[in-house]
């Protein structure tokens, strides 16, 4: 069984702190993605990593930047917390670039930004 | 700007019925579909997908239908069952771009 961890599942940070949020994957994935997810909206992707070393923007980069240095871990990193940045953030990982390719999440972790 | 749209934020159903629930996209390039289901506290977990070059794909209880001249894909959920009741994501994807709609929440009554 894959299985995506993260290191928090509940976090409160106040604003203008350097938050991480950590994500490992023991599958031997390729890619490995970032999500915020918000009510009405879904899923949307902040980042994605397909190699070591390796990241591209997603939708809504900004205020985000993250750090991929070994393949199973794939950290998101919050410069300056903000409030609108408070939301469930889910990380997930997939073994290749093809659309057929599901991808396998974490259970998720819940950031609040006071 | 969605590309990705599930217009009914929540479905009820009894137990032992049929559950649709409905998906559309926009863009004409995504080239695999795919359900996922969430339960509180968990990520989404992966369910059942379909190639644009189909048009069902059957999994047990579950089946999805895919439109592609109305851009719209459907799951289907025969019989219906209290644990069924979850948060379901409706995602297209091409290549590493996956988009995802906002969700239905399904509850099943017993």
């Amino acid at each position: 069984d894959v299985k995506v961890t993260q290191s928090s599942r509940y976090l409160v940070k106040r604003t203008g702190e350097k938050v991480f949020l950590e994500c490992v994957q023991d599958m031997d994935h390729e890619n490995m993605f970032w999500y915020r997810q918000d009510p009405g909206l879904g899923l949307r992707l902040i980042y994605f990593s397909y190699d070591v070393k390796m990241k591209e923007k997603g939708d809504i980069p900004e205020g985000y930047s993250v750090s991929r240095e070994k393949k199973e871990r794939f950290s998101l990193i919050l410069e300056s917390a903000s409030t609108n940045q408070t939301s469930m953030y889910l990380c997930a990982s997939s073994p290749g670039l093809w659309s057929s390719y599901e991808q396998y999440f974490g259970p998720g972790t819940r950031l609040t930004v006071t | 700007d969605q590309q990705v749209k599930q217009n009914s934020p929540s479905l009820s159903v009894q137990e032992g019925r049929i559950s649709i629930l409905n998906c559309d996209y926009t863009n004409s390039m995504f080239d695999y579909f795919l359900w996922y289901k969430k339960y509180p506290a968990e990520g989404p977990t992966f369910l059942i997908s379909i190639s644009s070059i189909k048009d069902k794909n059957e999994d047990g209880r579950f089946t999805v239908f895919l439109n592609k001249s109305a851009k719209h894909l459907s799951l289907h959920i025969v019989p219906s069952q209290p644990g069924d009741s979850a948060v379901y994501f409706c995602a297209a994807s091409k290549a590493t771009d996956m988009r995802f709609g906002a969700g239905t929440r399904l509850t099943v009554k017993p």
